[in-house]
């Protein structure tokens, strides 16, 4: 279970407030990625990262913003324009080389906005 | 870009049966193909995984298979336990330089005991 850490576990916010997740991970691995899951969706990817100072919009990127300034760090912002941010939210890592395509994940953080 | 769509959505089987989940893609380009298995509450994590050059691979209990003519990939679980009971997530990787994946939604199996 060791290499990603998400925290906190639990997060609760105000309508209105921007809440910054955090996501840690000590793989030596060039990518991260953020999920949000929701009940019968699936993992939709929001934001992701294959190397410092650099990241793409995933699917549902709307009402979200990252910064990748560290590799072991990939901070995700659900800003106050996301209008359905409660949400359980993954982040995931993985090595960027050859044929290894296996993501990691982190324990996750559910994020309820009220 | 890359759909991936997965079904049954829920499954249920009495211990002992056998369990199967089937995925279709979108990108001829898609040349990985995980499953993930997530416990309630918990982090998914990877089960088994098939890359586009092979068949069919084995690991224990689970199996999956690719039929890429068809674009359609399966999760096999033979003799369920119980403690198979979670959601099952396949997904697929698009040829290219980048590294993500595209999910499908997912499946509550649920073995009976």
């Amino acid at each position: 279970d060791g290499g990603i850490t998400q925290s906190p576990k639990y997060l609760f916010r105000k309508e209105g407030q921007n809440v910054t997740l955090s996501c840690e991970q000590n793989l030596n691995h060039d990518a991260m990625y953020w999920y949000r899951q929701d009940p019968g969706q699936g993992l939709r990817l929001i934001y992701y990262s294959q190397i410092v100072n650099d990241f793409q919009k995933g699917d549902i990127a709307e009402g979200y913003s990252v910064s990748r300034e560290k590799k072991e760090s990939f901070p995700l912002t659900v800003t106050s324009a996301q209008k359905n941010p409660t949400a359980f939210y993954l982040c995931a890592s993985s090595i960027v080389a050859g044929f290894q395509y296996e993501q990691y994940f982190g324990p996750g953080t559910r994020l309820t906005v009220t | 870009g890359e759909n991936v769509e997965q079904h049954p959505s829920t499954l249920s089987v009495q211990e002992g049966d056998s369990a199967v989940i089937k995925c279709t893609y979108s990108d001829s380009a898609s040349n990985y193909f995980p499953w993930y298995k997530q416990e309630l509450g918990k982090r998914p994590q990877l089960i088994i995984d098939i890359r586009s050059n092979v068949g069919e691979k084995k690991d224990q209990r689970i199996a999956v298979t690719l039929n890429k003519t068809a674009k359609h990939f399966s999760l096999h679980i033979t003799e369920t336990q119980p403690e198979d009971s979670a959601v099952y997530f396949c997904a697929a990787r698009t040829g290219g330089s980048n590294y993500k994946l595209t999910f499908g939604k997912g499946t509550l199996l649920t073995v009976n005991p």
